[in-house]
């Protein structure tokens, strides 16, 4: 299974808005909606932001929201701030009962 | 809360196995909601999924690493182990494991994550 794709790097100002795209195939993004985001800081775990696709986890900031058209999946994050600084990656469940992420995306905020 | 905490060898040579133990607490592992999997991420580098494990004892593995992993759970320890066979410097990387959502796969707890090294 190849690993979703995802830009290397995305970059914003304070208060602008983001987003971030995921790119899988039929087989995974396009055939479920269990896409889910992590946000991972250096030196720490991922933390789960965003899961079947659109849904935020209890204490997660609604800046934070998902969606998903055919193949690709996207991460929308709005009011940028500078502790969303950090590693962003999307994973979806596949046709095989495996798991894939993505390559990841590191987020510059400017 | 639940807390995950992983535990092994932080050195191992190549070509031997990698082995691993995820203890659980705060939570049950033979709840049926749940699966249980180890993913790592090499240095610099991002996250590749492993495999899981429901506690039934079924378990599914990653394509690319599945001829050399075994993953296995022991609920009476409620604890889940991880071993990787054959490994090389590739295999370098903190591992993760963490708590997935049956049938949807999403990772909602993790633990804090060890480092293994390959290396003579």
């Amino acid at each position: 299974q190849s690993a979703l794709t995802q830009p290397a790097s995305v970059s914003g100002s304070p208060g602008q808005s983001i987003i971030i795209s995921c790119t899988g195939t039929s087989s995974d993004v396009g055939d479920y909606n269990y896409v889910s985001w992590y946000e991972q800081h250096p030196g720490k775990a991922p933390k789960l932001i965003i899961y079947n696709v659109n849904n935020r986890p209890s204490g997660v900031s609604n800046r934070f929201s998902g969606s998903k058209s055919g193949n690709t999946a996207s991460l929308t994050i709005s009011g940028l701030q500078a502790e969303d600084e950090a590693d962003y990656y999307c994973s979806s469940y596949t046709s095989t009962n495996t798991l894939v992420f993505g390559g990841g995306t590191k987020l510059a905020v400017l | 809360q639940l807390q995950l905490q992983e535990s092994g060898s932080g050195l191992v040579k190549p070509s031997q196995t990698l082995s691993l133990t995820c203890a659980v607490s705060g939570g049950s592992i033979s709840s049926g909601d749940y699966s249980w999997s180890w993913i790592r991420q090499p240095p610099g580098k991002g996250l590749e999924w492993i495999g899981y494990i429901y506690h039934s004892g079924i378990t599914y593995y990653n394509p690319s690493l599945k001829s050399r992993v075994t993953i296995s759970v022991d609920r009476s320890k409620n604890q889940f182990s991880l071993k990787l066979s054959s490994v090389s410097a590739a295999d370098t990387a903190v591992y993760y494991c963490a708590r997935g959502r049956v049938a949807a796969g999403y990772f909602d707890y993790w633990g804090q994550g060890t480092l293994v090294t390959v290396s003579s």
